[in-house]
């Protein structure tokens, strides 16, 4: 089993959907989330960081923690065509003094008009 | 401008040869890392270092090497030990592990053999 899973879509939706992306992880002593936001041969950029459960919003995306069933999301309002990229979920721990970054295996989203 | 970059956007490697991608930040960072990018497999981590000369192995180290001279430098030599080289190649930095240091990734190396 992986330590972390995700959907590889292809997810297609119209201009101005709500899109729902989803991953779980196995490992319960996660407690720091990131979404990555990754254009075709870019590298990732950070969208959103959370720690432990609950919800974090900025603008149009909100991240949402479930640790109780080990389950990330981030969901995007009113999409637009330029939200079309991959979105890798990764999960946050340590070894020794650098972080180690646990990675999904991204959801490609494509924002119709 | 603070940032990662890494050069260069494109490299060719011969059958037999080796090739080295550079990687360097004005971020300030400790801590340094590269990962390999297939599709659909996510990104895998090949070395990462916390300090300047000390570097560990990751989850795919095989075939690569890797030194830290510099704070600021990571440089990645794949070997012709490597034999499934093809991929793209992302460098990371983050300040040493704290309260949720985060990663921040260099705009990519696409690595095609010849």
């Amino acid at each position: 089993q992986k330590e972390v899973e995700q959907d590889p879509g292809p997810l297609s939706v119209p201009e101005g959907a709500i899109v729902s992306l989803n991953c779980t992880y196995s490992n319960s002593a996660f407690q720091y989330f990131m979404w990555y936001r990754q254009y075709s041969r870019k590298g990732p950029e950070l969208l959103m960081y959370t720690y432990s459960s609950g919800n974090k919003e900025d603008g149009r995306f909100t991240a949402q923690v479930d640790k109780s069933s080990k389950y990330i999301s981030l969901f995007i309002r009113d999409s637009q065509p330029s939200d079309s990229a991959t979105y890798l979920c990764a999960t946050l721990g340590y070894t020794g003094t650098a972080s180690k970054l646990t990675f999904g295996t991204g959801t490609r989203l494509q924002v119709t008009l | 401008d603070g940032g990662i970059t890494q050069s260069p956007k494109y490299l060719f490697r011969k059958e037999g040869q080796n090739v080295t991608l550079s990687c360097e930040q004005n971020l300030n960072h400790d801590a340094m890392y590269w990962y390999r990018q297939d599709p659909g497999q996510g990104l895998r981590l090949i070395y990462y270092s916390q300090i300047v000369n000390d570097f560990q192995k990751g989850d795919i180290a095989e075939g690569y090497s890797v030194s830290r001279e510099k704070k600021e430098s990571f440089p990645l030599t794949v070997t012709s030990a490597q034999k499934n080289p093809t991929a793209f190649y992302l460098c990371a930095s983050s300040g040493l592990a704290g309260l949720g240091e985060t990663q921040y990734f260099g705009p990519g190396t696409r690595l095609l053999v010849l």
